[in-house]
């Protein structure tokens, strides 16, 4: 099992580009999760899918739109990138109530 | 959820064990206590989690105190691979599993 898996692992955007984050997982689990992560400070919930169909907002949403394309996949999309949103991306699959298994994260930065 | 309290940081000998302490004074009967941990530049992993039962895994070992007001993480023989920032969350497990990071303790350990 190749667990959580995030593509791109860098990107560089300038202000106003788009981009998705793409996440994969192949541990057959239903619930998915986005998390950014900026220096010094704990994750922060941007957006959550409890099953294929379904998505919620979590904390820090503003930016951001999601698509569970499927069980296995989970995309988080920036439409138009800012500064503030020049963070580590995680994502993050459940295998029970609060076992969570992560991606190796994505660094973006923009400038 | 309710709130955790974790020292910023502790040191700790290669080949000690190392304890970890969290308090969350004000955890209801349905919440668990769940561990993780993030190495640098990781996405984190998943430790261990308990109700009101102490719990040990191959990872590591979670003591709860009988009020559940509070508990301990101890890593039996500390490596420096295990230097990292623990989290202590408390959840019911509920919404949709939805998890709340701290900040954590930054663990070093020495050689």
């Amino acid at each position: 099992n190749a667990g959580v898996t995030q593509t791109p692992k860098f990107q560089v955007l300038k202000t106003g580009q788009s981009m998705t984050l793409q996440c994969a997982q192949d541990m057959n689990h239903n619930s998915m999760y986005w998390y950014r992560q900026d220096p010094g400070m704990g994750l922060r919930l941007i957006y959550y899918s409890a099953s294929e169909g379904t998505t919620d907002k979590g904390e820090v949403p503003n930016g951001y739109n999601v698509s569970r394309l499927n069980k296995r996949e989970f995309s988080l999309r920036l439409e138009s990138a800012a500064p503030s949103q020049t963070s580590v991306y995680f994502c993050a699959s459940n295998r029970a109530p609060g076992e969570q298994y992560f991606g190796p994260g994505t660094r973006l930065t923009v400038t | 959820d309710a709130k955790t309290t974790q020292p910023t940081s502790m040191d700790c000998a290669e080949g000690r064990a190392a304890n970890l302490p969290c308090n969350h004074s004000t955890i209801s009967g349905n919440e668990y206590v769940y561990w993780y941990r993030q190495i640098h530049s990781q996405g984190p992993q998943y430790i261990i989690h308990g109700l009101k039962n102490n719990e040990t895994n191959e990872m590591a070992s979670l003591i709860i105190t009988e009020d559940r007001k509070s508990s301990t993480l101890i890593l039996p023989h500390a490596t420096l691979r295990d230097t990292a920032v623990y989290y202590c969350i408390v959840s019911d497990g509920g919404s949709n599993y939805k998890l709340t990071f701290g900040k954590g303790t930054l663990l070093t350990v020495n050689p």
